[in-house]
């Protein structure tokens, strides 16, 4: 079945440490995106790729890295300079008419 | 004035109630429009896209008023599978690709 698979679902991090979250498609989409959820707000805009060795920051982009060497993956690494990382983590894609489909998730929590 | 605003909620419904929730915008230029649902601890996925004219989809009516900015979404007949958060998402004119999502707002329906 197509879709899109993120892991770890959960995810426990030291201070200090740099985790890397993994995304990948086979829905042949070209635009991907990373959101953050926190309770009671809206998903926020981490990083989002167009094209395969192109991405652009989003709305949060300090503290967090992103690549896309290939259109099926568009891995999340959260480094250590991420001042509060612990986070609800989505992965999506989109067709250019913008419908997102989304991941399951990472949680990610810093112990 | 927050880009995309919605009431949090909770609505508490019963079974069967018909319910309404409105979501405003504030980019007079924003050109697509969307209904998402997210279940407790889920991913957010697409409930239905908002078009000029109106839209229907079984027991749910989406609409887009202009003039005023906003957009509805109108549950009839309410079933407890219904019970999520209901969340708006608005793509801003000029920002290719990238979505602004609401808070979200929470819908009870009980027996």
């Amino acid at each position: 079945d197509g879709g899109i698979t993120q892991s770890p679902k959960y995810l426990f991090r030291k201070e200090g440490q740099n985790v890397t979250l993994s995304c990948e498609q086979n829905l042949n989409h070209d635009a991907m995106y990373w959101y953050r959820q926190d309770p009671g707000q809206g998903l926020r805009l981490i990083y989002y790729s167009q094209i395969v060795n192109d991405f652009q920051k989003g709305d949060i982009a300090e503290g967090y890295s992103v690549s896309r060497e290939k259109k099926e993956s568009f891995p999340l690494t959260v480094t250590s300079a991420q001042k509060n990382p612990t986070a609800f983590y989505l992965c999506a894609s989109s067709m250019k008419t913008g419908e997102l489909f989304f991941g399951e998730g990472s949680r990610l929590t810093v112990l | 004035r927050k880009e995309v605003e919605q009431d949090p909620g909770p609505f508490n419904v019963p079974e069967g109630a018909t319910v309404a929730f409105n979501c405003t915008y504030s980019n007079s230029a924003s050109q697509s429009f969307f209904w998402y649902r997210q279940d407790c601890r889920k991913e957010p996925k697409l409930l239905m896209s908002v078009y000029s004219s109106g839209n229907e989809d079984g027991r749910f009516t989406a609409q887009l008023n202009r003039a005023s900015q906003y957009i509805s979404l109108l549950i009839r007949d309410s079933k407890l599978s219904d019970s999520a958060t209901y969340l708006c998402v608005v793509n801003m004119a000029g920002t290719a690709s990238k979505l602004t999502f609401g808070t979200g707002t929470r819908l009870q329906v009980t027996l």
